[in-house]
């Protein structure tokens, strides 16, 4: 069984273009979960999502971030304009739809705004 | 909403010491506490949890304690080897959001 598959693993971005991050959840799993980590801090919430739906979007900046879980296919998290301070490492989780609350990360994705 | 306060943000031990990393959290509906583990560069990897039905869970060398009361729960770290040396991240949830809110990380250096 493999783990949370996330893609790409590093990505460079000039200020102003497009960052598209990818997540494909755990077999099995309908929960994802998207979380921000800057340099040297903590990991923030930011958006949890079931297939088709947002459940809890209260960590995600009002502006230029988006995230989907279409009904195939993988979870993706957009940032748009990005901006220097985007940079960081977004880690996506993803859990069971019963079993408990229980969640496993994927490897992350390393946003380098340049 | 959910605030984890995790205490020391740093915390370097002779090898073969203990370690102890505490966290408070405020949500009284909170049950459910996870610990990860993340090396430098990596995912954060789950270690051991904690539901709220109970005060203690041990796992080898690894043990956590939950005091529901004063709402704070601690990771204990017995015989610390140099392959502990990591942050360590608590966190908490309940039932009805399901999603973890973190604290902020101990940076745990065991010296050899």
């Amino acid at each position: 069984n493999a783990g949370v598959m996330q893609n790409p693993r590093h990505l460079v971005r000039r200020r102003g273009q497009e960052a598209r991050l990818r997540c494909s959840p755990m077999k099995g799993h309908s929960h994802v979960y998207w979380y921000r980590q800057l340099p040297e801090e903590g990991l923030k919430f930011m958006v949890y999502l079931q297939k088709e739906n947002i459940i809890d979007e209260s960590g995600m900046p009002k502006e230029r971030f988006s995230a989907e879980f279409p009904k195939e296919g993988p979870s993706i998290l957009r940032i748009q304009q990005v901006v220097r301070g985007d940079s960081a490492a977004y880690f996506c989780a993803s859990r069971p739809r019963t079993g408990g609350n229980t969640i496993y990360f994927g490897e992350g994705s390393w946003l380098t705004v340049v | 909403g959910e605030n984890v306060e995790q205490h020391p943000s740093t915390l370097s031990v002779q090898e073969g010491d203990s370690a102890v990393i505490k966290c408070t959290y405020s949500d009284s509906a909170s049950n459910y506490f996870p610990w990860y583990k993340q090396e430098l560069g990596k995912r954060p990897q789950l270690i051991i949890d904690i539901r709220s039905n109970v005060g203690e869970k041990k796992d080898q060398r690894i043990a956590v304690t939950l005091n529901k009361t004063a709402k704070h729960f601690s990771l204990h770290i017995t015989e610390t080897q140099p392959e502990d040396s990591a942050v360590y991240f608590c966190a908490a949830s309940n039932n009805a959001g399901n999603m973890l809110t973190f604290g902020g990380g101990t940076r745990l250096m065991v010296k050899p």
